[in-house]
């Protein structure tokens, strides 16, 4: 069963835009992982925020996390075309090595 | 390095049949995990092996089954298929630096079609 939901389920932008996308889950965690998705192939790795950490950045990336309400949330900035792909947040629970996997945003970004 | 690689890409079977998934993980990688995606059900955890031997396991049947090799290879076999196994089945290594701080790395993954 998957962790929790992600927020919007779909995003529509246009290029240079920033996109921001929500996660939410339900059990305490050692960290959160963001992946990347295009047309149903492997995902690709983003970032990983450990639960100690509130914010990290990569590049045209920023994930925070707030263990208090627990949820994160993915900011793109300046987004391109090939942005353009699913999102989708994982978690691994405290004292567990598995990733449970949110539902997912589907990015389009329009050039 | 080369990356995650699974074999093979895309497979067709019937409802009934059994069916074996290939992984090789990346070099110096000793946990294998494997995934399972649906639109339905989403990106499910099925199991993970680590020095051949099975760490964890998902919320799947006994259909379900993995195993690892001394080189780190892991196959996964389904038996007795059935229409809902039908899905996208992801393969990731990690270097296993301790719990709940790895980067786990996914492969191309393999889409099973059951008819």
């Amino acid at each position: 069963s998957q962790q929790g939901e992600e927020d919007p389920q779909a995003l529509s932008i246009q290029e240079g835009e920033n996109a921001t996308m929500n996660c939410s889950y339900k059990t305490s965690i050692n960290n959160l992982q963001w992946y990347r998705q295009n047309s149903g192939r492997g995902l690709v790795h983003l970032i990983l925020i450990r639960s100690n950490e509130r914010e990290k950045h990569s590049g045209r990336l920023r994930v925070t996390l707030d263990t208090s309400k627990k949820s994160s949330s993915l900011l793109i900035t300046a987004s391109r075309a090939a942005d353009t792909a699913s999102y989708f947040c994982a978690t691994v629970a405290t004292g567990r090595r598995a990733l449970t996997f949110g539902s997912g945003t589907r990015l389009q970004v329009q050039p | 390095k080369a990356g995650v690689t699974q074999t093979p890409r895309y497979l067709i079977k019937t409802r009934g049949q059994q069916v074996t998934l290939s992984c090789s993980p990346i070099s110096g990688h000793r946990s294998v995990s494997w995934y399972q995606q649906t639109p339905g059900q989403g990106l499910q955890f099925l199991f993970e092996y680590f020095s051949e031997t099975q760490r964890n396991k998902g919320n799947f049947p006994g259909r379900f089954s993995g195993r690892q090799f001394s080189n780190s290879r892991s196959e996964m076999n389904v038996s007795t298929l059935e229409l809902g196994d039908s899905a996208l089945y992801l393969c990731a290594s990690s270097l296993d630096l301790g719990v709940g701080t790895d980067t786990q790395y996914f492969g191309p993954g393999t889409r099973l079609t059951v008819l």
